[in-house]
């Protein structure tokens, strides 16, 4: 069985990083896309980061580029994403997934940045 | 990044009824749209990838066509177990980008 467990939100100040975990079972994550999609409260679904198999590549929307780093390691079938310079309107669930298009997909990491 | 306009953003509907949404993406995405269903609380489940492929166990009232910048997705017969926010996803170039959102919700 598929399952992708994401772990490392919590509450922060403006300006604080966070590095949130996604550790993946159940199938070749060296093999496949890993993906960070985010979506704030009440609000709709926003594509944040994706990093392709081998993790050569990235990519990121401008709304979060310079500021989150997408990565994985393969060797121990888990995903991060690094997020820098926190901003209120980075407050939000944020959900990894694998596939392309995703179907496989966690639970979910809430992410809140206050003061 | 390639902009997806996804309407409409709530439908209201009775059971057994069509609806269908639409997205229109800012170039030609060349059918790598998917579909998917969010229920309050819970990740989104896909249930169409490249316009029209019916992922495996999700009914076939789901359906979706299109071509180009040009795609719409429907349900036939709405049953209860459909009210939920549906969204479209371009996979054709990174990054990937979501519609707005359609919020389906019994009449």
């Amino acid at each position: 069985e598929v399952q992708l467990v994401e772990s490392g939100g919590g509450l922060v100040q403006p300006g604080s990083p966070l590095k949130l975990s996604c550790a993946a079972s159940g199938f070749t994550f060296s093999s496949n896309w890993l993906n960070w999609i985010r979506q704030a409260p009440g609000k709709g679904l926003e594509w944040v980061a994706s990093i392709n198999p081998d993790g050569s590549s990235t990519y990121y929307p401008d709304t979060v580029k310079g500021r989150f780093v997408v990565s994985k390691d393969n060797a121990k079938n888990t995903g991060y994403l690094q997020m820098n310079n926190l901003r209120s309107e980075d407050t939000a669930m944020y959900y990894c997934a694998t596939t392309s298009p995703p179907l496989y997909w966690g639970q979910g990491v809430m992410v809140t940045v206050s003061s | 990044d390639i902009q997806m306009t996804q309407s409409p953003p709530s439908l209201s509907a009775s059971l057994g009824d069509k609806v269908t949404i639409t997205c229109q993406t800012s170039q030609n995405i060349n059918k790598y749209i998917a579909w998917y269903q969010q229920k309050p609380g819970k990740a989104p489940r896909l249930l169409i990838g490249f316009t029209s492929r019916l992922v495996s166990g999700i009914p076939s009232r789901f359906s979706g066509s299109g071509s180009g910048r040009d795609y719409s997705f429907s349900i036939s017969n709405v049953e209860s177990e459909d009210i939920a926010s549906y969204y479209c996803l371009q996979y054709d170039n990174s990054p990937r980008t979501f519609g707005g959102g359609t919020k389906l919700e019994l009449k």
